[in-house]
């Protein structure tokens, strides 16, 4: 079964725009890792962020994380064409767990 | 080259066929894993083995089998396909470093299409 979900299911702005994205999720987790999907091919890692960690950056990303409320959110800041994709967060219980459980992912409309 | 190579990229096949999908790595990674994709779904594990001797099901592994056959190597059997086995199967890595918080590398993906 799914382990949570990401929300919005669907994403349309405009160039220039912040896009943010939100996961939840319901046990308790090691890491959280948010990975982007554009269409048709693997995903591609873009950002880890523990469970003991707040808030991190990479680039035009920021992640937040709120393990009281199990939940993280993606921003991405002055979006491009080229961040049109579908966004998924990876969570991982840790332990030797079975590797991350995903949800059904944002896809992200960036509108030239 | 891709650190992840699955193979094949695109595979039409029959009810009833027998299908393997194959998988290599070079990233010398421990753990490796298989998952399938589906529209409206999201991603969800079949298998996953965490050495050669290692292998675990899934959240969905009926309808499946697996061979780790290095530690390079994790390939994918549908012994008798159906129709609702058409999805996109991706093939997939962890290494064992703690520090990496199990960060996982996709291949390319399977397009695998049962008529």
């Amino acid at each position: 079964s799914q382990q949570g979900e990401e929300d919005p299911q669907a994403l349309s702005i405009q160039e220039g725009e912040n896009a943010t994205m939100n996961c939840s999720y319901k046990t308790s987790i090691n890491n959280l890792q948010w990975y982007r999907q554009n269409s048709g091919r693997g995903l591609v890692h873009l950002i880890l962020i523990r469970s003991n960690e707040r808030e991190k950056h990479s680039g035009r990303l920021r992640v937040t994380l709120d393990t009281s409320k199990k939940s993280s959110s993606l921003l991405i800041t002055a979006s491009r064409a080229a961040d049109t994709a579908s966004y998924f967060c990876g969570r991982y219980s840790g332990g030797g767990a079975d590797g991350l459980t995903f949800g059904k992912g944002t896809h992200l409309i960036i509108q030239p | 080259d891709a650190d992840v190579t699955q193979t094949p990229r695109n595979r039409i096949t029959k009810t009833g066929k027998r299908i393997m999908l194959e998988c290599s790595q070079t990233k010398g990674h421990d753990r490796m894993y298989w998952y399938r994709q589906d529209p409206g779904l999201g991603l969800r594990l079949i298998y996953y083995s965490f050495d050669v001797k290692d292998i675990n099901k899934g959240e969905i592994s009926d309808g499946y089998s697996v061979s780790r056959q290095a530690q390079a190597k994790f390939s994918l059997s549908l012994e008798s396909a159906i129709p609702n086995q058409t999805a996109l199967y991706f093939c997939a890595t962890s290494g064992p470093d703690r520090n990496s918080g199990n960060t996982i590398y996709f291949g390319e993906g399977s397009w695998l299409t049962v008529v």
